[in-house]
């Protein structure tokens, strides 16, 4: 079946531009995550979503930086007034039961690869 | 905090030349591993979970092991598509996310 859909698969901003990145997460999918990976990095934390719920936010860099998913399906993440160091690979990830134990694995799309210049 | 260590940082191999990536960490309690691969371009792309210490999961050419202190993703006679970054992850500890480690580049010449 499809896997995880992320779009637009690069996207390039001047500094100081708005940003929204999707995610189309695999359909039944409970948990749905967001992840920011530097050149040379493995990937970073940025938020969680069970459903519609946002339970973590924790890893969210600045308050410049928004993620919702409305209706437990499609995410968008939002970067406003972006900066350079907002350039990253910004991963997706899915997964069939509740947070990221064991019960069903993090399925990653292809990211989105955001250039700030 | 929990840390995850990956060594070493890139690993070059012949094709059918045998070797063993490493995963440490520093945890409050240790609640299983995951193995990751990635290619370049791609998202990680699940390989392995290992639960408790002692475990050992295998995977064609790949096998790997958890300790209560580190894990090994072991490569038998690698092939050059196994060219990739190995990933290693451990839950948080109130399993909202997976901590990454910096990843092992893996490059098998024929």
């Amino acid at each position: 079946g499809a896997g995880v859909s992320q779009s637009p698969r690069y996207k390039v901003a001047k500094r100081g531009q708005d940003v929204a990145l999707r995610c189309d997460p695999i359909s039944g999918h409970v948990s749905l995550f967001w992840y920011q990976q530097a050149l040379g990095q493995g990937p970073e934390f940025l938020t969680y979503f069970q459903n519609e719920a946002q339970l973590d936010k924790s890893g969210l860099p600045s308050d410049r930086f928004f993620a919702e998913r409305p209706e437990g399906s499609v995410s968008t993440l939002k970067i406003q007034r972006t900066q350079q160091e907002d350039s990253a690979v910004y991963l997706c990830a899915s997964s069939l039961a509740s947070g990221a134990g064991f019960n069903s694995p993090l399925h990653f799309g292809n990211g989105t690869r955001l250039t700030v210049t | 905090e929990d840390q995850v260590t990956q060594s070493p940082e890139a690993l070059r191999l012949q094709e059918g030349e045998s070797s063993s990536l490493n995963c440490s960490y520093t945890v409050s309690g240790l609640r299983g591993l995951f193995w990751y691969r990635q290619d370049p371009g791609k998202g990680p792309e699940f390989l392995f979970t290992l639960y408790s210490a002692g475990e050992e999961k295998e995977k064609e050419r790949l096998k790997a092991t958890l300790t209560k202190k580190e894990s090994f993703l072991h490569i038998t006679a690698p092939k050059p598509e196994d060219s990739a970054t190995y990933l290693c992850a451990l839950p948080g500890e109130y399993g909202n996310k997976l901590v990454f480690g910096a990843g092992t580049i893996l490059r098998v010449k024929s």
